[in-house]
């Protein structure tokens, strides 16, 4: 156990769909990152926030977006969902806003049939 | 886009050789990062080598730097089945894009007992 938790583990959902993923950072790691693995595209930066603010944002889509609440906890938020959303999803967290290594969370499979 | 490109895409071993995986980056860097991910599950952070050391040890990984070509190599020795996985360089940019890991598209390795 890595200490960051998200949930669900695996999620099926249909074209057009909304879905919430969401990430519980380990004790005492005020930033936490989302990132996209796909066999094509690899591991894609999404969105960084730290202490409840959003610091960088990568290849994000419009119809996605993210939150980090006041206990840390955050949210992606997948809307309209399209097949080539499939992927895992992974959560990551760090002790600061400036990277020195970060705990990954064990991911949300996503399909989307 | 992807920062770093690792070469080999896979490798094959036998159990007790050593492996080496390169990593090549195109900008200027704070440091570089080695994770290893188990199919399917979260990344695990290995080693990190920050942009004004040449070599770094931890247990039996070995990780070079050589910032003037960009480049980077992990070195495990002495391998074992369970370092059957996927190895990832990531590297956190200087200056205004410190905030995120750019992560390759990963070396993967099987150790054949």
């Amino acid at each position: 156990d890595s200490g960051v938790t998200q949930t669900p583990k695996h999620l099926i959902t249909a074209t057009g769909q909304r879905v919430t993923l969401r990430c519980s950072p380990r004790s005492g790691d005020l930033s936490v990152y989302w990132y996209q693995q796909s066999l094509d595209q690899g591991l894609q930066f999404l969105i960084q926030y730290y202490n409840g603010e959003e610091r960088a944002k990568g290849n994000i889509l419009e119809r996605f977006s993210a939150q980090q609440f006041p206990d840390l906890h955050s949210e992606l938020n997948l809307s309209s969902l399209e097949l080539g959303d499939s992927a895992l999803y992974f959560c990551a967290s760090s002790v600061g806003p400036i990277n020195y290594g970060y705990t990954f969370g064990s991911g949300t499979r996503l399909t989307v049939v | 886009s992807q920062q770093g490109e690792e070469d080999p895409q896979a490798l094959s071993i036998q159990e007790g050789e050593n492996a080496t995986m390169n990593c090549s980056y195109k900008t200027s860097i704070n440091n570089l990062q080695w994770y290893r991910q188990n199919s399917g599950r979260g990344l695990v952070h290995l080693i990190l080598i920050r942009s004004n050391e040449r070599e770094k040890h931890s247990g039996r990984l070995r990780v070079t730097l050589d910032t003037s070509k960009k480049s980077s190599s992990l070195l495990i020795t002495a391998s074992r089945a369970a370092d059957t996985a996927s190895y990832f360089c990531a590297t956190q940019g200087s200056g205004g894009s410190n905030y995120k890991l750019t992560f390759g598209k990963g070396t993967l390795l099987t150790v054949n007992p």
